[in-house]
């Protein structure tokens, strides 16, 4: 079955990095796009990024864009965000989960915590 | 781009039945959206992906009591037979293009 699990999480300064990572399994990881998804204490779901199955689109949600990458590689089934510029805005949980055009997000990782603090 | 409305919070009792509601934005009445349940402290699931017509495909495992239906620009989720398991916060999701929107989230309590 699909699994997604995501790592790179902790606790970073205001103006720090952090490389998030999704490791995919159970499905053809190469003929999928995947997005992250966030969730910050006590709020909704934010889509945050996209990655089409060969890399060669992305999409960001405003509120991160030329702070945030998104980026894969096919031959360790894995996507990563690359996270700079952090702000205390970004304080979340942050979840990968699988892409099929034009269907819904039909499987989540278990979810990685960004925390933003001084 | 779409917005998606939900009410924030919905109560009923064990055993009986709740509709949620998810508003589509003016000009994307006909766009498919899916439904996601968020348990405390867990990650989202998927629940089912909802057509304009009310048709509707649940994901693996999804219980019957879970059903779909749909009125112009409103989709609909119904949860028969309440469980407490049940209680969690229920998100409808649409997309356009590569890009995903979530509605705000619908807290459901079972009393």
């Amino acid at each position: 079955q699909v699994q997604l699990v995501e790592s790179g999480g902790g606790v970073v300064q205001p103006g720090g990095s952090l490389r998030l990572s999704c490791a995919a399994s159970g499905f053809t990881f190469s003929r999928h796009g995947m997005h992250w998804v966030r969730q910050a204490p006590g709020k909704g779901l934010e889509w945050v990024a996209f990655i089409r199955y060969d890399g060669s689109e992305k999409e960001y949600a405003d509120s991160v864009k030329g702070r945030f990458s998104i980026s894969r590689d096919n031959s360790r089934n894995t996507v990563y965000m690359q996270m700079n510029g952090l702000r205390i805005e970004d304080t979340a949980v942050y979840y990968c989960a699988k892409d099929l055009a034009g269907e819904p997000l039909d499987s989540w990782g278990q979810g990685v915590l960004v925390t933003v603090s001084s | 781009q779409p917005v998606l409305t939900q009410s924030s919070s919905a109560s009923a009792s064990l055993g009986s039945s709740v509709k949620l509601t998810c508003t589509l934005s003016s000009g994307h009445s006909t766009y498919i959206i899916a439904w996601h349940q968020q348990q405390p402290g867990k990650a989202p699931r998927y629940l089912m992906k909802l057509e304009g017509s009310g048709n509707s495909n649940k994901g693996s495992g999804v219980p019957d009591r879970f059903s779909g239906s749909s009125s112009g620009a409103d989709r609909y989720l119904t949860i028969s037979n309440l469980q407490s398991e049940d209680e969690a916060d229920y998100y409808c999701e649409t997309w356009d293009s590569n890009t995903r929107v979530f509605g705000g989230g619908t807290k459901l309590t079972v009393l």
